[in-house]
């Protein structure tokens, strides 16, 4: 079955460095990427949505400037939290549509935990 | 718009027990309906899914029917085990062409006991 990747699993930061999270597809080309964040004990909250090779699209609410989505290639996509702050430790997942099959399911990578000090 | 209501848990059973997770959608136009589940400390996985009315998908037990009439998706398993313990997510997406993402039920998290 389709798999994806996200790297890293758990990262511990300083309040005001960068943090770069990857999520990769691995035997299929995603034409589209999906972030979202998960707070305890709640539903997924879509971030954005991204198209290979154009400009993300944010939720309303989500700081585009603070969250850098960058969708390369059909493969990898990339979250960039910048300038983070303990109000950013969450859980973030990414999920990825087989854009080839041109099927609507989704799979998603097995999240990162972000903890910012 | 559109929107994926679930029970709100927990749902705590014994092994063996009957499971019923209820969700209901709203949404223009004919959905995909899924059904996600979270292990513990991991990412979501995809159960079963059905793309049509009277559709039934099925996985490890699990069944859910596509009922557009009442506008359902809830999720059955006839005997839970321990290792079902997680919390499950009802989610519809409005199909490839709009391109849109998953909208998600709160999630229902199920305990079985033994």
């Amino acid at each position: 079955g389709a798999v994806v990747s996200q790297h890293p699993s758990r990262v511990i930061c300083k309040s005001g460095t960068s943090v770069k999270i990857e999520c990769r597809s691995l035997d299929f080309q995603a034409t589209t990427m999906f972030w979202y964040r998960q707070f305890p004990k709640q539903s997924l909250m879509l971030m954005a949505t991204s198209n290979e090779g154009s400009k993300a699209t944010y939720e309303q609410g989500v700081e585009k400037d603070k969250f850098l989505i960058n969708h390369a290639s059909l493969t990898l996509s990339t979250l960039t939290v910048t300038s983070a702050h303990p109000e950013d430790s969450s859980f973030y997942i990414c999920s990825a549509r087989d854009g080839v099959a041109g099927t609507d399911t989704q799979y998603f990578g097995p999240g990162t935990r972000l903890t910012v000090l | 718009g559109n929107s994926v209501t679930q029970m709100e848990g927990p749902v705590t059973l014994s092994e063996e027990a009957f499971l019923t997770i209820n969700c209901t959608y709203t949404a223009t136009g004919y959905p995909s309906l899924f059904w996600y589940v979270q292990y513990p400390g991991e990412g979501l996985q995809l159960l079963l899914k059905a793309t049509k009315a009277d559709d039934k998908g099925s996985n490890k037990g699990f069944e859910a029917t596509y009922r557009k009439e009442t506008t359902s998706f809830h999720l059955e398993k006839g005997s839970v085990q321990v290792s079902d313990s997680a919390v499950y997510f009802c989610a519809l997406s409005a199909g490839p062409q709009t391109g849109t993402a998953l909208i998600f039920g709160k999630g229902t998290t199920l305990s079985v006991s033994s």
